[in-house]
């Protein structure tokens, strides 16, 4: 089953830290690939994503991402977190052969120490 | 623009009962998706319609979970009766094309407690 693993639960870093988010999934097929944010009290909203092209991919607030296809990974970066940083972050993937639907990773919960 | 809205906001009640969820996609979205995300897991599809059209349903836990979107636009989902493992947050999602291509817009939830 198509599946979509984030390694970390809860990371907690200082402000000005850099910050790398993992994300692997489990699909043998062509898929797109996103990053979606959910800061306190606010909906769901789409970070960055991936349909083809330059692997590297910059999205919104100066993260970017990288899509490793021999990894099967897409993990997350920012150079320097900043306290509005703090949110839950989610990797999703949506596979060519079945488009309608996003799976998601159980997210990662991000904590930043002002 | 709008974004997509939910009812209620949130919503507690006992087993066996019925609640219905309802959802707004954006305006001029064919697109309607709902999800599910129970706590601590991850946030798991339920359904897409293409306007009032279920075009995938293989997410929906088992019959006790019914969605309509009668007339292409605002859409339901019933559950009856309530179990306590139904218990979490119901997200909807409107887009203007299927995931893969266009983004889905995501509404607040609605969080359900099942007592």
């Amino acid at each position: 089953a198509q599946s979509v693993s984030q390694h970390n639960h809860h990371v907690i870093l200082s402000e000005a830290a850099s910050l790398e988010l993992g994300c692997n999934y489990s699909y043998g097929g062509t898929v797109n690939l996103f990053w979606y944010v959910q800061y306190p009290g606010q909906h769901l909203q789409l970070l960055l994503k991936y349909f083809s092209g330059d692997p590297l991919v910059k999205g919104i607030k100066g993260f970017e991402a990288e899509f490793i296809k021999s990894k099967f990974s897409f993990n997350l970066r920012k150079p320097s977190v900043q306290w509005s940083d703090t949110a839950e972050y989610f990797c999703a993937v949506s596979p060519y052969s079945s488009a309608s639907k996003i799976i998601f990773g159980s997210g990662t919960r991000l904590s930043i120490r002002p | 623009e709008a974004g997509v809205t939910q009812f209620p906001s949130h919503s507690v009640i006992e087993k066996g009962q019925t609640v219905t969820l309802r959802c707004d996609p954006i305006s001029g979205h064919d697109n309607l998706y709902w999800y599910r995300r129970v706590m601590g897991k991850e946030i798991k599809f339920l359904l897409h319609f293409v306007k009032e059209s279920k075009q995938d349903e293989s997410g929906m836990p088992n019959n006790r979970f019914l969605a309509e979107r009668t007339g292409g636009t605002y859409s339901t989902l019933k559950v009856q009766p309530a179990e306590l493992e139904d218990s979490g947050v119901y997200f909807c999602a409107s887009s203007q094309g299927l995931a893969g291509v266009y983004e889905q817009y995501f509404g607040p939830g609605t969080r359900l407690t099942v007592t």
